[in-house]
């Protein structure tokens, strides 16, 4: 069975400076999908980022970027010029075709002043 | 931007009623989906749902909990009788073509 794991409860971060999350996942799939989720206090899913697994190339959306690492199943989100905004919970997710999502158990991420 | 919307925002029940949490995909998708996340925890899947029937269910979806699309475009999950642990956010999620799940903003669900 798939599982996805983050082993950061929490991290911090100076605003304007770099942080990394961690992902790690286990799957004998070939083709699937990886995301990073947001959740502020609303508790709204929103997407940050998604990877291809076909794809060698590191997928990048404006200061969020994530290390693809297929062979070693380690998929980081980089967050780059930290803002006070990005502090939420971080989610890590893998998906295959249409079947469910499976969620890691999050990374708290505060972002100092 | 079309999006996956969700109602009511927030319910409160006594345990042993029934609760119905709605949901309106997004309108050219097929493919539904309900998740759970209780307070501090991660998000579990509950139920996935196609062609009209349920494709996958959880463990956690037992029979207390059914599904259905009763018109063209509304997704309910109906919970029979509430139990204290059943306190979580419900996440309504909808697929079209492309390999990602939209999901709505929740329905924090409180049994007293």
């Amino acid at each position: 069975a798939q599982t996805v794991t983050q082993s950061q409860p929490e991290m911090s971060v100076q605003e304007a400076e770099t942080v990394t999350l961690s992902c790690t996942y286990d799957t004998s799939e070939s083709d699937y999908y990886l995301f990073w989720y947001k959740q502020p206090p609303s508790r709204q899913m929103i997407l940050v980022i998604r990877q291809e697994a076909y794809k060698q190339q590191n997928a990048t959306e404006n200061r969020f970027s994530v290390n693809f690492q297929k062979a070693a199943k380690s998929f980081s989100l980089k967050i780059s010029d930290s803002q006070l905004g990005d502090a939420a919970m971080y989610f890590c997710a893998y998906l295959r075709g249409t079947y469910k999502y499976i969620f890691g158990t999050g990374t708290r991420l505060k972002v100092l002043a | 931007e079309p999006e996956v919307t969700q109602t009511p925002s927030h319910q409160v029940t006594q345990m042993g009623q029934e609760v119905i949490l709605r949901c309106v995909p997004i309108s050219n998708h097929l493919y539904f989906y309900w998740y759970r996340q209780i307070l501090g925890q991660k998000v579990e899947f509950l139920v996935s749902f196609y062609n009209n029937e349920i494709s996958e269910k959880s463990e956690i979806f037992d029979d207390q909990f059914s599904v259905e699309r009763p018109d063209g475009s509304n997704f309910t999950l109906k919970i029979r009788s509430t139990k204290l642990e059943d306190s979580a956010m419900y996440f309504c999620a909808s697929k079209g073509q492309i390999n990602e799940q939209f999901f709505g903003p929740g329905t924090r669900l409180t049994v007293l």
